[in-house]
Formats: structure tokens, C-alpha cells, sequence
């Protein structure tokens, strides 16, 4: 199957710092991308859809000035979590797809632990 | 707004038996359905995924089914092993591409 590498796959940071993870498409050209966050023993919630070259669309609850989307290309997707607290320790996942109905490829995620 | 939800939240076997788990979603119109698993602190594996069209499809010693009208799909692990103690997820793909998760099902099997 097609690959989604994510970046880093964990992080430790302070209280008040931002930091940013990278989900990239390896092997083929993603149309769309997802991230997804999971609490411990929790399912994984969709924060927010993001298409290349345009805003991304947050589901309700997710503060998108908090959680900064950017798919500046087919490969590439960022999201970057602004002063970040330790409430928002989470596992977060990235997947991408290159079309409606195909199958969804999921980045191997990101413990981010705020501290 | 889509929902997919996930029976038992949790199980527990000995080695060898034969389980099923189950997944429902509220709105048929869906994509296509998948089932991962994940182990603890881990990413998601991909197990099998059924397009809208398709009613079954298998992989060893798992087999997955969908009935799209009823909102119901099944996964079926034959001879369960310790090796296969995860929690699985049922995702189902809806239109506007986003992927919907399920709960999970928090699966643990005895030697």
C-alpha cells in the first residue's frame, strides 16, 4: 500500500511553545489530508480536513487558531499546535487519501507531551 | 452526521476461539469501511478495507463483511491467538472524503 510518513513520532515540549508536525504522501499525491487526535484509550477524533492549496476545514470544537493547518502541496501537510499546553498532550495522526473512495493511509503518529 | 459505533467495547478469550466484532453506522451512504488495529501507544495497521460495493473480503485468518443497507459490518478472526490481543477500529469513508472512527474494540486473548 501506499505510504504516509509522519514527523517527529513523538515530541516533549514546554508549556507556551509551538510545535510543528509533518505528514507527507511518499508515494503518491494526496488530494486531501486529514488529522486526527486520540486521547488515551479514546477512538481518534477528526480535527480537521485539508485540501492542497486552500484553508482547511476544522470540525466543530477545534480551534484552528490553536491548531495551524497548512497543505502547501500534494505531499505535504503540517499542523503546528501554538502555545501549546498539557492539555494538549495527545497522540495525533495524520492520513491522506488521493481520491473519495479509495482507501485511507495513516501516518505511524505523533506523541506530543507538553510539559 | 455520521456515527459508528463499535460492540463489545471490550472482550476478553482464550487462545484459539473464534470471534466476531461488530461495527454499525447511521448513515449508509457511505464509501467504502475499514478495520484497523492498533496496539497500545502505536499507530494503526490497516487489516481490510470494503468498498460500498463489495460485501466481504478476507485476509488469513480474518474475513470482513458489509451490509451497506443495514448500516452493519463484521470483523470474523478464525482461531484467535495472544499475538492478535489490539484494539480494532471500524472506519467508515463518507462522502466529502472524511474517514469516521468507531470507539474500537478493545480485544484480549489468553494463552
Amino acid at each position: 500500500g501506499a505510504v504516509v510518513s509522519q514527523h517527529p513520532s513523538w515530541v516533549i515540549c514546554k508549556s507556551g511553545t509551538s510545535v510543528k508536525i509533518e505528514c507527507r504522501s511518499l508515494d503518491f499525491q494526496a488530494t486531501t489530508m486529514f488529522w486526527y487526535r486520540q486521547f488515551p484509550k479514546q477512538s481518534l477524533m477528526l480535527m480537521a480536513t485539508s485540501n492542497e492549496g486552500s484553508k482547511a476545514t476544522y470540525e466543530q470544537g477545534v480551534e484552528k487558531d490553536k491548531f495551524l493547518i497548512n497543505h502547501a502541496s500534494l505531499t505535504l501537510s503540517t499542523l503546528t499546535v501554538t502555545s501549546a499546553h498539557p492539555e494538549d498532550s495527545s497522540f495525533y495522526i495524520c492520513s491522506a487519501k488521493w481520491d473519495r473512495d479509495t482507501e485511507a493511509f495513516f501516518g505511524q503518529g505523533t506523541r506530543l507531551t507538553v510539559v | 452526521k455520521q456515527e459508528v459505533t463499535q460492540i463489545p467495547a471490550a472482550l476478553s478469550v482464550p487462545e484459539g476461539e473464534n470471534l466476531v466484532l461488530n461495527c454499525s453506522f447511521t448513515d449508509s451512504a457511505i464509501y467504502n469501511l475499514q478495520w484497523f488495529r492498533q496496539d497500545p501507544g502505536k499507530g494503526l495497521t490497516s487489516l481490510l478495507l470494503i468498498q460500498s460495493s463489495q460485501r466481504e473480503q478476507t485476509s488469513g485468518r480474518l474475513n470482513a463483511s458489509l451490509d451497506k443497507s443495514s448500516g452493519r459490518s463484521t470483523l470474523y478472526i478464525a482461531a484467535s491467538q495472544p499475538g492478535d490481543s489490539a484494539t480494532y477500529l471500524c472506519a467508515v469513508g463518507t462522502g466529502g472524503f472524511k474517514t469516521i472512527f468507531g470507539a474500537g474494540t478493545r480485544l484480549f486473548v489468553k494463552a
